[in-house]
């Protein structure tokens, strides 16, 4: 029972390139929720999506940053012309249900952004 | 801003001991969860605890759940080296998404 899924695990992007980071959420589990942490901060909400539609994308900054949950493949987050400021890990989780129904959300193992 | 803060910051303990660490909150919430975080490593949730319950254990974690006062606390009883991570508290309050605070770094020494 494979868990949540990210790749690629570490990327190395220059100033002005894109970086594309995938999440396959655990088997059975239809929402998605993108988490960003800096070094030594906790983890700030980004985007919360269910297959085909942005729930609440309260947390994503306005520019170059977007995200996707198609109704096939994995959930897309895309940072465009990525700035030093982007480095980071990215966490996705998944859950079942949405957050407040007293469910558990499971998280991946990150991808962890450097720009050079 | 988060919803969640963890007190300490960091918290450094002889293996054997146990350990403490705090969140208080800011709103009424649905659902508070610990989970904890090994350097390098996504995060595992430890227990969740929901806004009637007041106490809750698994293994050798504990957790209390004062609403009044807006915080929980998180026990580690006899503390094991393998338990250094940083633990981060998650709360549901707005609905669609889990508010994590900035965690509290344990480390015990063997």
């Amino acid at each position: 029972n494979a868990g949540v899924m990210q790749n690629p695990r570490h990327l190395v992007r220059r100033r002005g390139q894109e970086a594309r980071l995938r999440c396959s959420p655990m088997k059975g589990h239809s929402h998605v929720y993108w988490y960003r942490q800096l070094p030594e901060e906790g983890l700030k909400f980004m985007v919360y999506l269910q297959k085909e539609n942005i729930i609440d994308e309260s947390g994503m900054p306005k520019e170059r940053f977007s995200a996707e949950f198609p109704k096939e493949g994995p959930s897309i987050l895309r940072i465009q012309q990525v700035v030093r400021g982007d480095s980071a890990a990215y966490f996705c989780a998944s859950s079942p249900w949405t957050a407040g129904t007293g469910n558990t959300i499971y998280f991946g193992e990150g991808s962890w952004l450097t720009v050079v | 801003s988060q919803q969640g803060e963890e007190d300490p910051q960091a918290l450094s303990i002889q293996e054997g001991e146990n350990a403490t660490m705090n969140c208080s909150y800011k709103t009424s919430i649905n659902n508070l969860q610990w989970y904890r975080q090994n350097s390098g490593r996504g995060l595992v949730h430890l227990i969740l605890i929901r806004s009637n319950e007041r106490e809750k254990h698994s293994g050798r974690l504990r957790v209390t759940l004062d609403t009044s006062k807006k915080s929980s606390s998180l026990l580690i009883t006899a503390s094991r080296a393998a338990d250094t991570a940083s633990y981060f508290c998650a709360t549901d309050a707005l609905g669609n998404q889990f508010y994590f605070g900035t965690g509290t770094s344990l480390t015990v020494i063997p």
